[in-house]
C-alpha cells in the first residue's frame, strides 16, 4: 500500500545534541511536509517542499532544518534540540501545492529531550 | 495563526449516539477540511468541502459549510467506540496553505 512512513515512532535525545528524523513516501507527490505538534494542540507547519523547492515558515527556528535528497525522502535536522522541541513531529504529503489537495500523514516521531 | 477553532473542545457521548462537532473560522476560504487523529497516530483525512457547497456526506459522516457565518459541522452518526480520537478542522489561508484547528478530543463509551 502507498503511504508515508516515519523513522524512528520514538527518539530521545540530549538537550544540545544533533537529531535527524527521516520520512519516506511510496505516493509519488510532489508536496512534503513537516509539522510540530505539542500535546492538545494543533498541528504547526515547520515547511514545506515543492519537489525540490524549500518553504521556510516565517516563525520556523533556525534551529530547524530539513533536506529532500529525492522525491521519496524527507530529513528534519534539529541542530541543537531544547527542552521546548519535545514534539511529536508528523511528516506529510500532498499530490501537489493546491487548496484542495488533501495530506496524508506519516504516523509520526514523538521526540523526548533529556 | 490559528485560523479555525474547534467546539467542544471535549465531547464524550455513548456508543451509538451521534456526536457534532464545530469549527469556526475567520477569513475567507477556498476549502474546508476535517481530518481525524487516533492517539499516538498521525491525521487521517475524512473530507473536503469547498465553499461552493453547503453540505457533504461520506459514510456515517456528514459535514454543513456556512460561509456567511464561517462555520463548519462535523455531524458523526451512530457512533462507535472505534470513532475515540481527535477531530481537527482545517482551512486553507485564501492561498495554499492549509492551517490546522486544536481539534475536539471525542470520546465514545461502550
Amino acid at each position: 500500500d502507498a503511504m508515508v512512513i516515519q523513522n524512528p515512532r520514538y527518539q530521545v535525545t540530549q538537550f544540545g545534541k544533533p537529531v535527524t528524523l527521516s520520512c519516506s513516501q511510496t505516493l509519488n507527490h510532489n508536496v512534503m511536509y513537516w509539522y510540530q505538534q505539542k500535546s492538545s494542540q494543533a498541528p504547526k507547519l515547520l515547511f514545506h517542499y515543492y519537489d525540490k523547492d524549500f518553504n521556510n515558515e516565517a516563525d520556523t527556528p533556525d534551529n530547524f532544518q530539513s533536506r529532500r535528497p529525492n522525491t521519496s525522502f524527507c530529513f528534519l535536522d534539529i541542530r541543537s534540540p531544547g527542552l521546548g522541541d519535545a514534539a511529536m513531529y508528523l511528516c506529510a504529503t500532498s499530490r501537489d501545492w493546491q487548496y484542495d489537495q488533501p495530506q496524508h500523514f506519516g504516523d509520526g516521531t514523538r521526540l523526548s529531550i533529556l | 495563526s490559528q485560523q479555525g477553532e474547534e467546539d467542544p473542545q471535549a465531547l464524550s457521548i455513548q456508543e451509538g449516539e451521534n456526536a457534532t462537532m464545530n469549527c469556526s473560522y475567520k477569513t475567507s476560504i477556498n476549502n474546508l477540511q476535517w481530518y481525524r487523529q487516533n492517539s499516538g497516530r498521525g491525521l487521517v483525512h475524512l473530507i473536503l468541502i469547498r465553499s461552493n457547497e453547503r453540505e457533504k456526506h461520506s459514510g456515517r459522516l456528514r459535514v454543513t459549510l456556512d460561509t456567511s457565518k464561517k462555520s463548519s459541522s462535523l455531524l458523526i452518526t451512530a457512533s462507535r467506540a472505534a470513532d475515540t480520537a481527535s477531530y481537527f478542522c482545517a482551512t486553507d489561508d485564501g492561498g495554499f496553505k492549509t492551517i490546522f484547528g486544536a481539534g475536539t478530543r471525542l470520546f465514545v463509551k461502550a
